[in-house]
């Protein structure tokens, strides 16, 4: 059953603390994309990427976001330092073809910054 | 520009009622069109998606969306709700030229469904 994997699922942490977020996608899959979901904002893009080079980073704040595609079998998305502002559930989605618009995402990783 | 609306940010309906959530879009060329679905702590599936063709378009658990040119709609709807249908709906378009691969989606619609 191919599925996108985030990892972790649930994370607490003190404002100021490195995060790192993991996710594995679907194998095959050549474009991923990493989504902020908020009660405020909604669903935001943060970047994607598309056989691993980014293809559009300007939903991150740069300062201290950070995202890469080590290998086609994972993406990062490192949060330095952070902030409470930047508790969210954080998606990763990947997809077959770039356009099509259908997604496969994760179940998100739940970050809390107190 | 590429933006979607859903008009409702609630919806509850009974089980066994129909379903309607209500969604508009802008799109500077022709667009492809999508509903997204995400229960409860979940990642979003893909609901349903337009692109060419046949104007209406439909789930595999009975949900149905057409594409209105003449209204810019993409409404969603289900003849008859069931308790498993409760989740959150979003309506999304997807970008083009240089913003091929984004999609824009709209704020969501909660859907409840009463017994």
């Amino acid at each position: 059953d191919a599925r996108v994997t985030q990892t972790p699922r649930h994370k607490v942490t003190e404002m100021g603390q490195e995060v790192t977020m993991r996710c594995q996608p679907i194998l095959g899959h050549n474009t991923v994309f990493w989504y902020r979901q908020t009660m405020m904002q909604g669903l935001e893009l943060l970047a994607y990427f598309r056989n691993r080079a980014p293809l559009d980073d300007s939903g991150m704040p740069k300062d201290r976001f950070s995202a890469e595609m080590p290998d086609a079998t994972l993406a990062t998305l490192k949060i330095q330092p952070s902030e409470p502002r930047d508790s969210a559930v954080y998606f990763c989605a990947s997809g077959l073809v770039l356009g099509s618009g259908e997604l496969f995402f994760g179940e998100g990783s739940r970050l809390t910054v107190l | 520009a590429q933006s979607v609306t859903q008009l409702d940010s609630h919806v509850s309906v009974s089980e066994g009622t129909p379903v309607l959530l209500r969604c508009n879009y802008s799109s500077s060329y022709s667009p492809s069109l999508f509903w997204y679905v995400q229960h409860p702590n979940k990642g979003l599936q893909l609901l349903l998606k337009y692109t060419t063709g046949a104007t209406l378009v439909k789930s595999i658990n009975g949900f149905e969306a057409e594409f209105k040119k003449s209204e810019t709609s993409f409404h969603l709807t289900k003849p008859s709700a069931h308790m498993s249908d409760a989740a959150e709906y979003f309506c999304v378009v997807s970008g083009r030229g240089s913003t091929l691969g984004r999609l824009y989606f709209g704020r969501g619609t909660q859907l409840t469904v009463w017994p």
